[in-house]
């Protein structure tokens, strides 16, 4: 267990439809990083923040947005979902953004399953 | 192009034998390295990190793996696996102090008796 928790488990929904995804970081942790994995594109980087800031933008959609909360806590924004949005989604934590202290730790992940 | 190669897509192995997966990468500094270990309908847990220091690098689960900068790769090893190191291995990158983590594609091992 590596101390990140995520919310769903599972979640089955309709195209255009909008969900929300939820992460809680490790204890300490003020770094979360969102990643998609699908069997067309392996892991992705998503989108990262910081102690409530966004830090860094990978691939993501203009449909999906995120947030971190003063709690520290992050919600991943999916809207108007498409076929193709169905993945596993991760999140991740670190405790800060350079040397060791960036190292990530995963979540068990969400898996959304779009029909 | 940053790029990071895991050339073999599935390895099968008996049980008791060494294991070693490549990892080769393209970047335009040395990044920090890892690998990871998925394990079916589970998250990713790290199995070991490399930043600087020792290029030897010792994990859990009695992994190993090998920084060679001459040749741009993190091979990671074991000995004599288990049953319950079947499982996908992935090899990631991040640029130093910039967090977001580029992964290969991944490789598939098998566990034989």
């Amino acid at each position: 267990d590596s101390g990140v928790t995520q919310t769903p488990k599972h979640l089955i929904t309709a195209t255009g439809q909008r969900v929300t995804l939820r992460c809680s970081p490790r204890s300490g942790d003020l770094s979360v990083y969102w990643y998609q994995q699908s069997l067309d594109q392996g892991l992705q980087f998503l989108i990262q923040y910081y102690n409530g800031e966004e830090r860094a933008k990978g691939n993501i959609l203009e449909r999906f947005s995120a947030q971190q909360f003063p709690d520290l806590h992050s919600e991943l924004n999916l809207s108007s979902l498409e076929l193709g949005d169905s993945a596993l989604y991760f999140c991740a934590s670190s405790v800060g953004t350079s040397g060791e202290a960036d190292t990530q730790y995963f979540g068990p992940g969400t898996r959304l399953t779009v029909l | 192009a940053q790029s990071v190669t895991q050339p073999d897509i599935h390895i099968t192995v008996s049980e008791g034998a060494s294991l070693e997966l490549r990892c080769n990468y393209s970047y335009g500094a040395t990044p920090y390295l890892f690998w990871y270990v998925q394990s079916p309908g589970q998250g990713l847990q790290l199995l070991l990190k490399y930043f600087s220091g020792d290029t030897l690098v010792q994990g859990i689960k009695g992994f190993e793996a090998e920084f060679k900068r001459s040749q741009s790769s993190f091979n990671l090893r074991k000995p004599s696996v288990h049953w319950s190191d079947a499982a996908e291995y992935f090899c990631a990158v991040g640029p130093r102090g910039r967090g977001k983590l580029q992964f290969g594609a991944g490789t598939q091992v098998v566990v034989t008796p």
